[in-house]
């Protein structure tokens, strides 16, 4: 089983400049799969970035990247450059497998104007 | 290529009556799960279908059902609704056809049950 923890229920960001959220973990498989998903008000969860934990090399994807400290069971996501449309919920999650996904509580992120 | 499309968007219930669901995955997705997210419990995970047979369940009780067409679409099914069972049901597909295939979710379907 996966315990996913969000410690900050929002975040509030300029727009242009960088926000970092923090999500801890805690799992008993040896191998597993992080992910980070955005939530807009249109409800989809849109998956943002995907980190395989055998891997040792930080996910990227565009403007969004992850700090992935397995030791510290820790996965934290950087959006850099925040656009309006980044504004969302955004949830961390674990998984042994592609579906079984474990959510962390969410942290919503506002880009102001 | 369309994506996860979920029926109804909106449903209002009663309690005790009983209301199904229904997910149609990304052409070619052959497995399908169900999340119920709520303010008060988050995401949490209800069941997953793959070639028509569960492989996973969360920990719900057993008014929650499923089940998957041939055709990878999938249903979901509670029964004697209870207020607490008002929540945003979403559904996500993946190919699983290989170690790691990512979930694509639907839009979900807001049920309030009164």
């Amino acid at each position: 089983a996966q315990t996913v923890t969000q410690s900050q229920p929002e975040m509030s960001v300029q727009e242009a400049e960088t926000v970092t959220l923090s999500c801890t973990y805690d799992t008993s498989e040896n191998n597993y799969y992080l992910f980070w998903y955005k939530q807009p008000p249109s409800r989809q969860m849109i998956l943002v970035i995907r980190q395989e934990a055998y891997k040792q090399q930080n996910a990227t994807e565009n403007r969004f990247s992850v700090n992935f400290q397995k030791a510290a069971k820790s996965f934290s996501l950087k959006i850099s450059d925040s656009q309006l449309g980044d504004t969302a919920m955004y949830f961390c999650a674990a998984s042994p497998n592609d579906y079984k996904l474990s959510f962390g509580a969410g942290t919503t992120v506002t880009v102001r104007a | 290529k369309a994506g996860v499309t979920q029926t109804p968007r909106y449903l209002i219930k009663t309690r005790g009556q009983q209301v199904t669901l229904s997910c149609s995955p990304i052409s070619g997705h052959r497995s399908v799960s169900w999340y119920q997210q709520t303010p008060g419990q988050g995401l949490q995970f209800l069941f997953e279908y793959f070639s028509e047979t569960q492989r996973n369940k969360g920990n719900f009780p057993g008014r929650f059902s499923g089940r998957q067409f041939s055709n990878s679409r999938s249903e979901m099914n509670v029964s004697t609704l209870e207020l607490g069972d008002s929540a945003l049901y979403l559904c996500a597909s993946s190919l699983a056809d290989r170690a790691h295939s990512p979930l694509h979710f639907g839009n979900g379907t807001r049920l309030t049950v009164t």
